[in-house]
């Protein structure tokens, strides 16, 4: 089975800051990776899909990219409403997996 | 606009077995190419995937899970449901439902979650 990585697990920063968060595979998933952002108590948000398409309504100040194994999730100028949890997932042969999240909070 | 939304019981005896359903509003589970996926989250830890039904009715697992989960759909009830048996306090969660596309670009985002329901609490307690 596929393994999912992410770094780094937590990450301390400023409203306007330049945000990146790696997403890597154990192995080859070309480019079916997605990212979500998770707020406490609700449910998870697709923000990118594909590796670097950016879901409908998603703020441009997300991108991402990557193939194969390593992924990046950009957010270009933080915001105040981008203080949540990211989460990187694949899908491979029928199953699904997610990392185990990134935390971004006020540094 | 197709919405999912969990229902069932939020407390589970250890051993029993736990049942939720899913029920989508908006558009039909028989139609187009999707995974209809069940996913939990144990309080303040990450996401795991337990399994899904694709539109044309196959499941898949995930391998930890394989053994006590089935996901079935009631298409004349437009719901697709979980059963989790000889349940133990590890399996104390909030559990969402959610909508991925097939790889074709065609249905929704391809093996993405774009749709969830708002989830549920599950706790196994006696």
């Amino acid at each position: 089975d596929i393994q999912m990585t992410q770094s780094p697990s937590t990450l301390s920063a400023s409203v306007g800051d330049r945000v990146t968060i790696t997403c890597r595979a154990s192995q080859s998933i070309s480019s079916w990776l997605a990212w979500y952002q998770q707020k406490p108590g609700k449910a998870p948000k697709l923000l990118m899909y594909k590796a670097s398409s950016l879901e409908s309504g998603v703020p441009s100040r997300f991108s991402g990219s990557g193939s194969g194994t390593e992924f990046t999730l950009t957010i270009s100028s933080l915001q105040p409403d981008d203080f949540a949890t990211y989460y990187c997932q694949q899908c491979d042969t029928n199953l699904f997996t997610f990392g185990p999240g990134t935390k971004v909070d006020i540094k | 606009q197709v919405q999912l939304q969990e229902s069932g019981p939020g407390l589970v005896k250890p051993s029993q077995t736990l049942s939720l359903i899913c029920t989508v509003s908006g558009g039909s589970i028989s139609r187009g190419s999707y995974y209809w996926s069940w996913i939990r989250q144990p309080a303040g830890k990450g996401l795991e995937w337990v399994g899904r039904i694709y539109t044309t009715g196959s499941t898949y697992y995930n391998p930890s899970l394989k053994s006590r989960v089935t996901i079935s759909a009631d298409t004349s009830k437009n719901q697709f449901s979980l059963k989790l048996i000889s349940v133990t306090a590890a399996d104390t969660a909030v559990y969402y439902c959610a909508r991925a596309g097939d790889g074709s670009g065609s249905y929704g985002r391809e093996y993405a979650f774009d749709i969830w329901g708002q989830g549920t609490v599950v706790t196994v307690s006696s």
